[in-house]
């Protein structure tokens, strides 16, 4: 197992238009989350998964945001009509429940630029 | 609610010499603190955890941590600082980060090395 993988490592768009970003979780992981980290900011809780079930889902996450776990394995993200705001460092997160905070395995993430 | 705020946002030392990075907390009980680290285009990585079995905590790369109840601190320490240090530091607190076990970062701190 290589860790947590995301692809792609950097995306550059117009804005308006959709982007999709992948996350491949380690494998016997049954929990997955997806942050966000501006310039200068710490990561910031989006969404969290627990097998393919979308249990939460922060303010952050506006109706632009879309996010599945379709087999309870890897996940996708997508961004529908990109604002440049959206412009940041989406990153992935898994872990096994029960392991607590320390249990998660952070991914090296998706920069995304809005132009 | 629970959150850290990161003292500094900017650190300088001289290599060989002392690592102080500041972290104070804010939580209605006991809480779950960790430091995590973030070297350019790598992967959020978990430098040591606090989860109440003792106040001072060792991590990797010689980092230890010492939780301050009184004080409501968890400042990262490291005797001798390398060159390989420099990076960015996230003081992290779990439990109200959205998610079971979701986390709230700081807004970090950039450790600066010196030759």
């Amino acid at each position: 197992d290589t860790g947590v993988s995301q692809n792609p490592r950097h995306k550059i768009t117009k804005r308006g238009q959709n982007v999709t970003f992948r996350c491949d979780p380690i494998s016997e992981h049954n929990r997955l989350y997806w942050y966000r980290q501006t310039l200068g900011q710490g990561p910031e809780f989006l969404t969290y998964f627990q097998n393919e079930a979308q249990l939460e889902k922060s303010r952050l996450l506006s109706d632009r945001f879309s996010a599945e776990r379709p087999k309870g394995s890897f996940s996708t993200l997508e961004i529908q009509r990109t604002e440049q705001g959206d412009s940041a460092m989406y990153l992935c997160a898994s872990s096994a429940a029960g392991t607590g905070g320390y249990g998660y395995t952070f991914g090296s993430g998706t920069r995304l630029t809005v132009v | 609610a629970q959150s850290v705020t990161q003292l500094d946002s900017h650190v300088s030392v001289s290599e060989g010499t002392p690592v102080l990075l500041r972290c104070n907390y804010s939580s209605s009980y006991s809480p779950s603190l960790f430091w995590y680290v973030q070297h350019p285009n790598k992967g959020l990585q978990l430098l040591l955890k606090y989860t109440s079995a003792a106040t001072l905590v060792k991590g990797i790369n010689g980092f230890e941590a010492e939780f301050k109840k009184s004080e409501t601190s968890f400042h990262l320490t490291k005797p001798s600082a390398h060159m390989s240090d420099a990076a960015e530091y996230f003081c992290v607190v779990s439990g109200s980060g959205g998610g079971a076990d979701g986390l709230t970062f700081g807004k970090g701190t950039h450790l600066i090395i010196q030759p």
